[in-house]
């Protein structure tokens, strides 16, 4: 069992619609937890970052934590044609170290 | 903003060369990771390194070897190039807080 887990997908969404993206984490002791966004061929890039149970938004984009229950998701709202992407879920001890990811959930947006 | 530089962007060795990858972090970042990213997979921890002493090991097979310098940039050195070595090198590099900022990567064909 990885220690991160998420629904490879693809996942596909109608534009304007919501996005749900799903993670789940086997260590915890995990304490700070990201999502990152990967175009084909591209770099990870930082999306989110959340690190306290609840809810954190960032214009279009929610990333929901529950320590209880290992868990971690992100939210797209207005799901636009650019949002289609591979969506990385990554985990971390505590500050300052490595980041193991999940195998990635990919995301497409349907005009 | 400055991000994070890494060169070469592609390189092409033979099976049994020696490879150097070099990594620029953003300016005033204190910690610098390096990432391994296969076709189809996540990307895994090799090394990172904060004030240029080294902090944690991931996955990194023996024939690799890294370092940082007093300017802060690191760079991957790897030996005995095999061809399961082809694969997406990332750099990401992050000031006090666990946000990792990755750079454009650099890709690693070995023949």
């Amino acid at each position: 069992q990885k220690e991160v887990e998420q629904n490879s997908g693809p996942l596909s969404v109608p534009e304007g619609a919501i996005a749900s993206l799903n993670c789940t984490y086997s260590d915890r002791g995990s304490q700070s937890f990201f999502w990152y966004r990967q175009y084909s061929g591209k770099s990870p890039e930082l999306i989110m970052f959340i690190y306290s149970n609840g809810d954190k938004e960032d214009g279009r984009f929610t990333a929901q934590l529950n320590k209880a229950s290992q868990y971690v998701s992100l939210l797209i709202r207005d799901s636009q044609p650019s949002d289609s992407a591979t969506y990385l879920c990554a985990v971390s001890p505590q500050g300052n170290e490595k980041l193991t990811f999940g195998t990635g959930t990919r995301l497409t947006i349907i005009p | 903003a400055a991000g994070v530089i890494q060169s070469p962007r592609h390189l092409i060795k033979e099976k049994r060369e020696t490879a150097t990858l070099k990594c620029y972090p953003i300016p005033r970042h204190d910690t610098v990771y390096w990432y391994q990213q296969g076709p189809g997979q996540d990307p895994q921890f090799l090394i990172s390194f904060y004030e240029k002493m080294q902090s944690d090991k991931g996955s990194i097979p023996d024939r690799f070897s890294a370092q940082q310098f007093s300017d802060y940039h690191s760079e991957l050195n790897m030996s005995s190039l095999e061809l399961g070595d082809s694969a997406l090198y990332f750099c990401a590099s992050s000031f006090y807080s666990n946000e990792q900022f990755f750079g454009p990567g650099t890709r690693l064909t070995v023949l």
